[in-house]
């Protein structure tokens, strides 16, 4: 299995701002994800966070909104930028383990936007 | 794109009642999640399967991939089992490496 935490667990912010949500695993891993879950919604994939490259997003997101960074084998941020209301949801990371297909997920952070 | 439906969408029983829920995906995938989450929002995951059944404690996770259709059981229910319950499905191509889609969840409350 594998330990992975989220920074910060939970926030509230101001709309305009930018919030940087970090993910650190504590294995080396093949995939990194990030989603979302509005209230009362179902979880939404938000990109795969590729090492070394640019993330592939999903269709509804994009790079400007959500840029996404992977500089190594166990680490990842996910920057919520120019936030609205709207944004208000947990963001959780998942990870897929060297030699494993199982995904495991983070605590999440859950983000509240005023 | 996989599509995953959950049923019911809310399942309120009695302790030690038996409890199905039921998920049914569009595209064949190699393997099929079931994950549980707690009112705080934190995301357990309980079995990933890809064929016949599992069984962890009182919880039981079956698949059939011919008819895209799996199952999570859980027998002698109690107060604690409580939660929401999702399936999820590769998104895509239907391997490991593909992130998941998710079931709109399962309400579960078990009334003492």
């Amino acid at each position: 299995s594998a330990v992975i935490s989220q920074k910060p667990s939970r926030d509230i912010c101001q709309r305009g701002t930018s919030l940087t949500i970090q993910c650190q695993v504590d294995s080396q891993v093949t995939m990194m994800f990030w989603y979302r879950q509005q209230p009362g919604q179902s979880l939404t994939l938000i990109a795969t966070a590729n090492q070394g490259s640019e993330a592939t997003y999903e269709s509804g997101f994009v790079i400007d909104k959500f840029p996404i960074s992977r500089p190594n084998l166990t680490f990842s941020t996910l920057t919520v930028s120019n936030m609205s209301p709207e944004d208000s949801s947990i963001y959780l990371c998942s990870v897929v383990l060297i030699r494993s297909d199982t995904q495991y997920f983070g605590p999440g952070t859950r983000l509240t936007v005023l | 794109k996989n599509e995953v439906e959950q049923s019911p969408q809310n399942l309120t029983a009695q302790e030690g009642e038996f409890i199905t829920i039921n998920c049914s995906y569009s595209v064949g995938i190699s393997a099929l999640h079931w994950l549980q989450q707690h009112p705080g929002g934190g995301i357990v995951s309980l079995f990933m399967l890809s064929s016949g059944k599992k069984k962890h404690g009182r919880l039981i996770a079956t698949i059939n991939i011919q008819e895209k259709h799996s199952s999570l059981h859980i027998t002698a229910s109690h107060p604690r089992d409580s939660a929401v319950y999702i399936c999820a499905a590769p998104m895509y191509s239907g391997g490991g490496a593909d992130g998941l889609t998710f079931g709109k969840g399962t309400h579960l409350i078990i009334q003492p």
